[in-house]
């Protein structure tokens, strides 16, 4: 079945520059995600990429898509102690009864 | 904003009981989706629907079953609790196509 990891944990300076990783095995994805999951709280989505893009900017975040090797990043500019959180990358595609395959999660400390 | 609400926060059940938790969303979406989250391993699809009164199991769906009579509602069904069913319980919503869940808050389910 549908395999997507991530390395457990990253730890960044405030102001410095996150990058979170992930590889995905299907390779019928149509989008991928990014969420984000603050303490005690549910899942939020962060950003989505289409298959056929390469890159894709939202404010402080850059999703980056290697389709070839299967390799997603988001890239989080001028990390702040507010982006401490847990990080999932997900895959899948948009047909009835999709669904989609998460990654176990990265979780993000931001240090002073 | 479409509003996953997930009726308890926490609850504490004995061995053996009946448990009931209960997904509401107010966007008319197709899909309903239940995961797990336990630490590790990321989350883990118990069952989904994409239409009212339809279900399709998900990765880990023994223990479990659910009940969709209406499509702004998706119950998940713990038949006879056990302390390995403690986790949290994360219920979801997509439309068709789908771009991206919408996740409830979430339920933490003690099973002692």
């Amino acid at each position: 079945g549908e395999d997507v990891e991530q390395s457990l944990f990253l730890s960044v300076r405030e102001g410095d520059s996150s990058v979170i990783n992930c590889t995905y095995t299907d390779s019928s994805s149509t989008y991928l995600y990014w969420y984000k999951q603050e303490p005690g709280a549910g899942l939020q989505l962060l950003t989505y990429i289409f298959s056929n893009m390469d890159m894709k900017q939202d404010q402080r975040l850059t999703v980056l898509l290697n389709k070839k090797d299967k390799h997603l990043s988001l890239r989080i500019a001028d990390t702040q102690t507010g982006d401490s959180a847990i990080y999932f990358c997900a895959e899948g595609n948009t047909g009835t009864a999709s669904k989609l395959t998460f990654g176990t999660g990265t979780r993000l400390q931001v240090t002073l | 904003d479409v509003k996953v609400t997930q009726s308890s926060r926490y609850l504490v059940k004995r061995t053996g009981e009946k448990v009931f938790l209960e997904c509401v969303q107010d966007m008319d979406h197709e899909n309903m989706f239940w995961y797990r989250q336990d630490p590790g391993l990321g989350l883990r699809l118990i069952y989904f629907s994409y239409d009212v009164k339809m279900k399709e199991k998900g990765d880990i769906p023994e223990g479990y079953s659910v009940s969709r009579e209406k499509k702004e509602r998706f119950s998940l069904i713990l038949e006879s609790a056990s302390t390995n069913q403690t986790s949290m319980y994360l219920c979801a919503s997509s439309a068709t196509p789908n771009y991206g869940y919408t996740f409830g808050s979430g339920t933490r389910l003690t099973v002692v």
